[in-house]
């Protein structure tokens, strides 16, 4: 499984954007990146999975670059209820397989 | 929007003691799942279960834990004898068994478990 690293805190002003990288230099050909947000004494929350380029739902956008080795979460316009841990996990995606979560990053985001 | 459902929300226990941690899983979802986090530390994976058995299981996952799906909704964590360091948040989870693109995993709002 490919490790990655993220950075351990990031602050924040509601209203902006916030990017949030990870790094997972030994990605293989067949993982797809997956971002969980897990907010105090909650259960993990998917947000958001891609393989390459760009990915964008209603919560967030994934940057991916041509080489895959690292990603970028980006959350538009953050708010204080964005105030959370957020996970990068890098596998293979397959149905009934474990999650790896690392340290995540935990965002604090100031009105 | 359905969701996993976990009781109790706080189960307090002396060392030695027997506890079973409930949760009650998406319906149509196939897969299960337990997961722990120690206060301050990450989320660590447990064990998985499908078609009424375990599918793979962590280190810490040793034979004081076993699973069980008693019927059709419920999917429980039992600990026979539980440890100090056992005192945790325990999330269930569940996913569902056809291809939704991102097999995504939904998780239950934890058992606090607290050992004395």
């Amino acid at each position: 499984l490919a490790k990655t690293t993220q950075p351990i805190s990031m602050d924040s002003y509601e209203g902006q954007e916030v990017n949030i990288t990870c790094s997972h230099n030994n990605i293989a050909t067949n993982d797809y990146i997956t971002w969980y947000q897990q907010f105090p004494s909650q259960g993990p929350r998917f947000i958001i999975q891609g393989y390459k380029t760009k990915v964008t739902n209603e919560v967030a956008s994934l940057f991916i670059p041509a080489d895959r080795k690292s990603s970028t979460l980006s959350l538009p316009r953050v708010s204080l209820s964005d105030t959370a841990v957020y996970y990068c996990l890098v596998g293979e995606k397959n149905q009934g397989g474990k999650l790896i979560f690392g340290q995540g990053t935990e965002l604090s985001v100031k009105p | 929007e359905p969701e996993v459902t976990q009781t109790p929300s706080h189960q307090v226990t002396q060392m030695g003691q027997e506890v079973i941690l409930r949760c009650v899983p998406i319906s149509n979802h196939l897969y299960f799942y337990w997961y722990r986090q120690i206060l301050g530390q990450k989320v660590e994976f447990l064990v998985s279960f499908y078609n009424n058995e375990i599918s793979e299981k962590s280190e810490i996952f040793d034979d004081q834990f076993s699973v069980e799906r008693p019927d059709g909704s419920n999917f429980t964590l039992k600990i026979r004898s539980t440890k100090l360091e056992d005192s945790a948040m325990y999330f269930c989870a569940s996913s569902a068994g056809r291809a939704t693109g991102t097999y995504e995993q939904y998780f239950g709002p934890g058992t606090r478990l607290t050992v004395t």
